[in-house]
C-alpha cells in the first residue's frame, strides 16, 4: 500500500524559506508513468497545484509560484522535497503531496491522467513573526 | 490557462437524493484529462473519478461522471452520509504540464 507523509516546520517567519519534505512508503519512484506533486490549501479555501518532479528530477512549476520554488527528489531515500522561498502571510496553508498517475508521454495523443490517486494526510504551515 | 468553473457553490440535499455538481472549463479540455475529488473536513482530498467518467478504485458506483469537451458532471445517484463533502473537479494541462483544480462544490444536508 502506497502511504505519502509530509513532514516540516509548522511555523515560518516571514521573508523565510518554508520547507517540506514527502517520504513516500510501498512505492518506488524508479517506476514510469508517476509523478510526484506538490498542492496546498489556503484556511478555508480550494486547491492550489504548486509543482511536480519526475524520478529523473524533471520538474513542472505553477507560474505564479516558479520564482519561489524549487522541488527536488531524493531516490535513496525515497523522499521528494518542496521549497519555497520568501514566503509572507499569504503562504500559510495546508501543504499536500500526492502521487500522480499517468500513462503514455506527457503531450502526445496517447497521454493518460489517472488522477492524484495518493495523498499524504497534510501538513499545516503558518507564517508568522 | 485554462479556467475551471463549478456550480453551484453550496448544494443542499438529504441523504437519499440525488446530486449533479457541474464543471465547466473556459476551453475544450481532453476526457483523458479531467479528474474529480472529494474532501471531508480536515482529510486530503480523495481521487473519485479519472478520465472524465472512470472511478477509481474502491469508490462506489453512485458515484459517476461524464461530459465532454468544456462541460462535465459528476453525479451521486443516492446520496449516503458519508458523502456530504466538497467535490472537486480537476483537469490535466498537457503543454506545458500543469494541473487547475476547480473552486469546489460543497454539499451539505438539508
Amino acid at each position: 500500500q502506497v502511504q505519502l507523509q509530509e513532514t516540516g516546520p509548522g511555523l515560518v517567519r516571514p521573508s523565510q524559506t518554508l520547507s517540506l519534505t514527502c517520504t513516500v512508503s510501498g512505492a518506488s519512484f524508479t517506476s514510469s508513468g508517476f509523478y510526484w506533486s506538490w498542492i496546498r490549501q489556503h484556511p478555508g479555501q480550494g486547491l492550489e497545484w504548486i509543482g511536480f518532479i519526475d524520478h529523473s528530477g524533471s520538474t513542472h512549476y505553477s507560474s505564479s509560484l516558479q520564482s519561489r520554488l524549487s522541488i527536488s527528489i531524493d531516490t535513496s531515500k525515497n523522499q521528494f522535497s518542496l521549497r519555497l522561498n520568501s514566503v509572507t502571510a499569504a503562504d500559510t496553508a495546508v501543504y499536500y503531496c500526492a502521487r500522480v498517475a499517468t500513462g503514455g508521454l506527457w503531450g502526445l495523443k496517447s497521454f493518460y491522467f489517472y488522477g492524484m490517486d495518493v495523498w499524504g494526510q497534510g501538513t499545516t504551515v503558518t507564517v508568522s513573526s | 490557462e485554462i479556467v475551471l468553473t463549478q456550480s453551484p457553490g453550496t448544494l443542499s440535499l438529504s441523504p437519499g437524493e440525488r446530486a449533479t455538481l457541474s464543471c465547466r472549463a473556459s476551453q475544450t479540455v481532453s476526457s483523458s484529462y479531467l479528474a474529480w475529488y472529494q474532501q471531508k473536513p480536515g482529510q486530503a482530498p480523495r481521487l473519485l473519478i479519472y478520465g472524465a467518467s472512470n472511478r477509481a478504485t474502491g469508490i462506489p458506483d453512485r458515484f459517476s461522471g461524464s461530459g465532454s469537451g468544456t462541460d462535465f458532471t459528476l453525479t451521486i445517484s443516492r446520496l449516503e452520509p458519508e458523502d456530504f463533502a466538497v467535490y472537486y473537479c480537476q483537469q490535466c494541462g498537457s503543454s506545458p504540464p500543469e494541473f487547475t483544480f476547480g473552486p469546489g462544490t460543497k454539499v451539505d444536508i438539508k
